[in-house]
């Protein structure tokens, strides 16, 4: 099984700033990589997927990066709307998820 | 809009059977796989469950598997998890994923808000 880990496990930020996730994979996976964000209360919904596209609707404040083991989600000025958790997820095999990154208010 | 709706979670003793259902609107439903994906109450996700769209392939995760059956009806438009034998673990917030492809990619584009299975006696 593949598993995923994901750095920091809680961000405090403030808006404006400029925010990095890491997630790290413990066989290589390519770039089946994908980032969602989940709001409380809510399902979670797809940002990028192949690593680095854009889901459409997406804003482009985000961005993604990497390959192989390792990936980076970056927001690239942080917006209220974006306080949420941030979970990565591999897809090379089956599905596997991240334990989730809770960006919060500084 | 795509829309998927999840019905059938509840309360239920450890040992006992639960079906849930999803149904979907707003798109060709039997153009994609489909997936059931769970969420303890303050965890994370985990993949449970793929179906593909013609219902010939199918996956399940190790944690469930020979627990839990995958279906779905494509004239009904309807996704299907029943589940049996269940334990406390399986205590969860159930998500109805929709794939990206009709075989399935295991990439999530739409899910629906979940319905919540309480296992406890």
């Amino acid at each position: 099984d593949i598993q995923m880990t994901q750095s920091p496990s809680t961000l405090s930020a403030s808006v404006g700033d400029r925010v990095t996730i890491t997630c790290r994979a413990s066989q290589t996976i390519d770039n089946w990589l994908a980032w969602y964000q989940q709001k409380p209360g809510k399902a979670p919904n797809l940002l990028i997927y192949k690593a680095s596209s854009l889901e459409s609707g997406v804003p482009s404040r985000f961005s993604g990066s990497g390959s192989g083991t390792e990936f980076t989600l970056t927001i690239s000025s942080l917006q209220p709307d974006d306080f949420a958790t941030y979970y990565c997820q591999q897809y090379k095999s089956y599905s596997t998820f991240g334990q989730g990154t809770k960006v919060q208010i500084k | 809009e795509v829309q998927l709706v999840e019905s059938g979670g509840g309360v239920v003793q450890p040992g006992r059977s639960l079906r849930l259902s999803c149904a979907a609107s707003g798109f060709t439903f039997d153009d994609y796989a489909m997936h059931w994906v769970r969420q303890g109450p303050g965890k994370g996700l985990e993949w449970v469950s793929r179906i593909s769209w013609n219902s010939g392939g199918i996956d399940y995760a190790d944690s469930v598997k020979g627990r839990f059956t995958i279906s779905r009806d494509n004239a009904k438009n309807s996704l299907y998890l029943q589940m049996s034998s269940l334990r406390a673990e399986d205590t969860a917030l159930y998500y109805c994923a929709k794939d990206r492809t009709g075989g399935g990619s295991y990439l999530f584009d739409y899910w629906g808000q979940g319905t919540l299975v309480t296992v406890s006696s």
